[in-house]
């Protein structure tokens, strides 16, 4: 089946230790996005990628980082995790339709972060 | 500016019982799309439905059902016979193509449904 897979699922980090986030997807879709989700909060999002183009949100903390190497793959960085950091992470993807505007996104499971 | 609103922090029904969630959003644009995702207790965010703004038809899926008003800029949702397994959170949300493509979430309203 076609989806969206983060690895990994928990991750418990130590303050200021960097830390990476992993996100495939077997969709083949061109958007991918990266949200946080504290607790009993909405998903905020981070950034996201249109192919290769990256496009951050203004109030996105230079902490947090993002690569993604090809279609499959995109990693959250971030540098050095304080405990406000401590969330639900979310990978999405969403297909740029041919009319110019994407379509509905897609989430993965989350990788909930501790940071001790 | 964008803004989705939902008023209804926490309802709590016995199975069985019908539930609606209320969903009211604000755009200034006439070309727009709603959404409604569930969150269950794992975390992942699973899909339920995508609305466009020019198509006000109603829509019903099992025992879901959602009632799209542009009158009174409401997208809400119904769950018919509730069940346990339809306890989450349960976000709608908004979003403007050809503008930032963005999702613009509520604050969420979670359903807890009691044997």
């Amino acid at each position: 089946d076609a989806m969206v897979i983060q690895n990994p699922r928990y991750q418990v980090t130590q303050f200021g230790k960097p830390v990476t986030l992993s996100c495939s997807q077997t969709l083949n879709h061109n958007v991918m996005y990266w949200y946080q989700q504290k607790s009993s909060q909405a998903p905020k999002l981070l950034f996201h990628y249109y192919d290769k183009d990256f496009n951050n949100e203004a109030d996105t903390p230079d902490n947090f980082q993002s690569r993604r190497p090809n279609t499959s793959f995109c990693f959250l960085d971030i540098r050095s995790p304080g405990l406000g950091d401590a969330a639900m992470y979310l990978c999405a993807t969403s297909k740029l339709s041919g009319e110019g505007y994407t379509d509905t996104q897609y989430f993965g499971p989350g990788t909930r972060l501790t940071v001790l | 500016a964008q803004k989705v609103t939902q008023a209804q922090t926490e309802i709590s029904v016995v199975e069985k019982e019908d539930v609606t969630l209320d969903c009211v959003y604000e755009t200034r644009d006439t070309t727009y799309y709603l959404f409604w995702y569930k969150q269950p207790p794992s975390g992942e965010l699973v899909f339920l439905i995508r609305r466009n703004s020019f198509d006000e038809q109603n829509e019903i899926s099992g025992r879901y059902s959602w009632n799209f008003q542009k009158s009174t800029s409401s997208f809400n949702f119904t769950i018919t016979a509730s069940q346990v397994v339809d306890s989450a959170v349960y976000f709608c949300a908004l979003s403007e193509p050809y503008n930032t493509d963005k999702l613009i979430f509520g604050t969420g309203t979670r359903l807890q449904v009691f044997p």
